[in-house]
Formats: structure tokens, C-alpha cells, sequence
């Protein structure tokens, strides 16, 4: 089956710098790519996603990156605020019969310092 | 709108009890998840229903879990008997897509329900 891997475990950046946070996947059946953002006490929320048919797609402050040759993909959050500080999992997903299937990365524990 | 609706949001209880989880998902999605989260195991998948019916349920930890969804609005994960090590957030997500061949999964998530069995 698939493995996601995330990197790193936790972040800490001064408000205003930019937070890359990096994931691998292990098959190459998968090419639908979500980000979540967990705030506590709450849901993971859906906050960009990209699809194998292209290799990067912007939205504001928030960009993702994909790479399948190498099988990984980025998130980039530009320009961080205080309200960015929330736990962000990457997932992947293959297409077909199990495109349901979304397995997710370990999280990323993101604390912007103001 | 109104997105995907868990009660209890907390569950406290003892060993050996019944617990039912339930979910409203968003009016109109025709695919349901039931995800348990744990600091160790992370996001896990439970079951998943397409069009009420349940598809998948092989993350389905054991036989005290059960699952059901009698109609496209209404969900309920039970644990019976309940056990310490059934302590976890669990989130039901709603999708718009039935995962056939030709689309991708959407999932949206409740704000979950934090269990804690004694």
C-alpha cells in the first residue's frame, strides 16, 4: 500500500518568513495530492490540493509543489502570520477504483512566533 | 453552509460500555469516512460508505466496532464493548465524489469527537 512521509515533525518560523513543509509518497499510482490545516480542538480542513496533471498551483499566501519523478511534494506558506500556527498533514490518493483511499503524512506542527 | 455535523463533540466513559458516535454529512455528498486519529497511528481510515452502502471496512479495528448508515444523511460508528484503548478523536469526512474512475476524493471533515474511555 501506500506511505506518506512528512517532514519535519514540527516548525518553528518568525511571522513574516516563509514554512516549507515537504512529503514523499511511495506509489506511483497516486496523483491526487491534498493539504489539511488542524487548528486544535478541530477537524482537519482542507486548504489546497494539486493533481498529477500539473506540477504546481498557487493560492494567496499558500503554494504546492509536486514532483513524480521523485514522488515528493511541498507545501509553501509565504509571508506567515500568527493564525497560520496549526498542524498540517499532506495526503495522497490514487486514481481508479481506490481513489477514496487518502493516507496521510505523520503532521507538521507549525508555530508562527510573532 | 452547513459542513459535516458529529455529536457528541466529548465522550467520557467507562470499559465495557456502548458508545455511539453519529454524523450528519453535508447535504448532497454521496461518499462517507469514519477516521479515528491518535497521536501514535495518526489519521486512520475506518469504513467508508458510497451511496449508504459500505464499501471499504477493513480499517475497522475489530467486531466491537460497527458502522451504519440507514439513509444519505445520517451515520453512526458504535463501539461495543468500549475499551481504554478505543481513547481517540474520531472525525467523520463527506465527499461529492463516489470514487469511480474518473474523479478524485474531496473529503471534508466534522470537528470530531474526543472519546475517552476509562
Amino acid at each position: 500500500g501506500e506511505n506518506v512521509e512528512q517532514h519535519p515533525s514540527t516548525l518553528s518560523v518568525q511571522e513574516g518568513d516563509s514554512a516549507v513543509i515537504k512529503c514523499t509518497y511511495s506509489d506511483s499510482a497516486s496523483n491526487y495530492f491534498p493539504w489539511y490545516k488542524q487548528e486544535l480542538g478541530k477537524g482537519p480542513q482542507l486548504i489546497i490540493d494539486i493533481r498529477s496533471n500539473v506540477g504546481e498551483k498557487k493560492d494567496q499566501r499558500i503554494a504546492v509543489t509536486l514532483n513524480k519523478t521523485a514522488k515528493h511534494f511541498s507545501l509553501h506558506i509565504t509571508e506567515t502570520q500568527p493564525e497560520d500556527s496549526a498542524v498540517y498533514f499532506c495526503a495522497a490518493s490514487p486514481s481508479g477504483a481506490g481513489s477514496y483511499q487518502l493516507t496521510f503524512g505523520k503532521g507538521t506542527k507549525l508555530s508562527v512566533i510573532p | 453552509d452547513a459542513g459535516v455535523i458529529q455529536s457528541p463533540r466529548h465522550e467520557v466513559t467507562e470499559m465495557g460500555q456502548e458508545v455511539t458516535l453519529r454524523c450528519k454529512p453535508i447535504s448532497g455528498h454521496n461518499s462517507l469516512f469514519w477516521y479515528r486519529q491518535t497521536m501514535m497511528r495518526g489519521l486512520e481510515l475506518l469504513i467508508y460508505f458510497n451511496n449508504n452502502v459500505p464499501i471499504d471496512d477493513s480499517g475497522m479495528p475489530e467486531d466491537r466496532f460497527s458502522a451504519k448508515m440507514p439513509n444519505a444523511s445520517f451515520s453512526t460508528l458504535k463501539i461495543q464493548p468500549s475499551e481504554p484503548r478505543d481513547s481517540a478523536v474520531y472525525f467523520c469526512a463527506s465527499s461529492p465524489r463516489g470514487g469511480d474512475s474518473s474523479s478524485y476524493n474531496e473529503q471534508f471533515f466534522g470537528p470530531g469527537t474526543r472519546l475517552t474511555v476509562l
